[in-house]
Parts: C-alpha cells; structure tokens; sequence
C-alpha cells in the first residue's frame, strides 16, 4: 500500500503559487520524501526530496513538517506547462532498495 | 548527460506472444528498475536490477521476467501476453552507489505496449 495520501485534483491560476500537500505520517526516521510529476505519455519527471530540512532547487520548493509527517512541495509561480500529475513517494526501505511504492498523485490544472 | 533511453517507444502486440523491452540508464548508473503503468492499477514496481542480479521484485507473475548486462542496460520480458499486460513500461536508473543510496531514480519515457 502506499505510504502516503494526496488530494485527487487541485487547480492554480497561472502564475500564482502551487502548493501541493502530502501526507506521510508513517514515515521512518531516515526515510526521504521524493516528488515527481508526470505529463501525459511521458515516464515521471523527479522535481525534489528531502529528509528533514527544506529544500529548493530551480523547479520547486520542499516544506517539510518538523514531525515529517506531511509536506508541501510549492511551485512559486505556476505555467500551463506545470499541468501534470504530481507524486509524493516515501521509499519503502531505507536498506538501500530502490522501490518506491507510488500512490494515485495529485492532479494539477493550471488555469490561464 | 544522456537520459534513460527505452526502445521501442510502441509497440504491439498479440496474446500469447512474448515480447523484450529494452532500457539503457544513465552513463554511470548501475542500477535499472522496471515500472508497469496501467489506468486502473497505477505505477507498480516490477524489479530491480544492480550488478547483473535481481536486488527486489514486486508481486507480477512469473511471466514478467528481466536482466542486466554488465554495461548496466536492462531488457524485460513478457512471455505469454495476456491483455491485461497492456500498459507503459517504465524503466528508471540510479547510480546506488555507496553514501549515494538515496539518489531519486530517474525515468524514461517507456515502452507503450499494446496486446490486442
């Protein structure tokens, strides 16, 4: 079963922030959240993790809880081409075993 | 840096064929998972492959088969297609090397695979 839960959909206006939650509040103490995003026919798009600390890179931020049991992955300013459908994974093993479990993802709708 | 290739990109086919689904990770990375993707059951972990030996395998048939040669590219095979098998295939790279084993894996663009 996946380890974490997402709204089915969600819609932002273009150029606005898009603030995606997830919850993961079986996460283990040394377990990442990773975020990925899939547009149509494509294979998934890894956009950021992280452990415990916030995180940005040039697509995305990370917000993590200081319990680790959800997280925000933000899009500070949404284009059409952010439609997609968003996936936050939690590994199922911190042993080093390259599985993720994915849930059903967040639809995202940019709106122009 | 080249992204991880799949081949072919479409493909179909009838039941009771087999058919082999090709991936080439990333220059540098050693270990390939397979992913199948269908509407109504999601992305579902096939297997993982490191160092030319099934490291993990998720809960497909016997069917569902892989391997990995010694330059790291991964072939998967389904013998005996059924119509269910219909779905994208979804190869996915990480380098797994040590102090790197929280690497996010990265995707190809799959194999679109028709059993009619």
């Amino acid at each position: 079963d996946a380890k974490t839960t997402q709204p089915p959909s969600m819609d932002c206006a273009e150029g606005r922030a898009a603030n995606l939650p997830c919850n993961h509040s079986t996460i283990s103490g040394n377990e990442y959240v990773y975020w990925y995003r899939q547009i149509h026919s494509q294979g998934p798009q890894y956009i950021i993790h992280g452990l415990k600390n916030n995180e940005t890179n040039e697509m995305a931020s990370l917000i993590i809880t200081e319990d680790r049991k959800s997280s925000t992955l933000i899009l500070p300013h949404a284009t059409l081409r952010d439609t997609a459908v968003y996936y936050c994974i939690v590994r199922v093993s911190p042993s080093g075993t390259y599985k993720y479990i994915f849930g059903t993802g967040t639809r995202l709708k940019v709106l122009a | 840096k080249a992204g991880v290739t799949q081949t072919p990109r479409y493909l179909i086919k009838t039941r009771g064929q087999q058919v082999t689904l090709s991936c080439s990770p990333i220059s540098g990375h050693r270990s390939v998972s397979w992913y199948q993707q269908t509407p109504g059951q999601g992305l579902q972990f096939l297997f993982e492959y490191f160092s030319e030996t099934q490291r993990n395998k998720g809960n497909f048939p016997g069917r569902f088969s892989g391997r990995q040669f010694s330059n790291s590219r991964s072939e998967m095979n389904v013998s005996t297609l059924e119509l269910g098998d219909s779905a994208l295939y979804l190869c996915a790279s990480s380098p797994r090397t040590t102090g790197s084993y929280n690497s996010p894996l990265h995707f190809g663009n799959g194999t679109r695979l028709t059993v009619t």
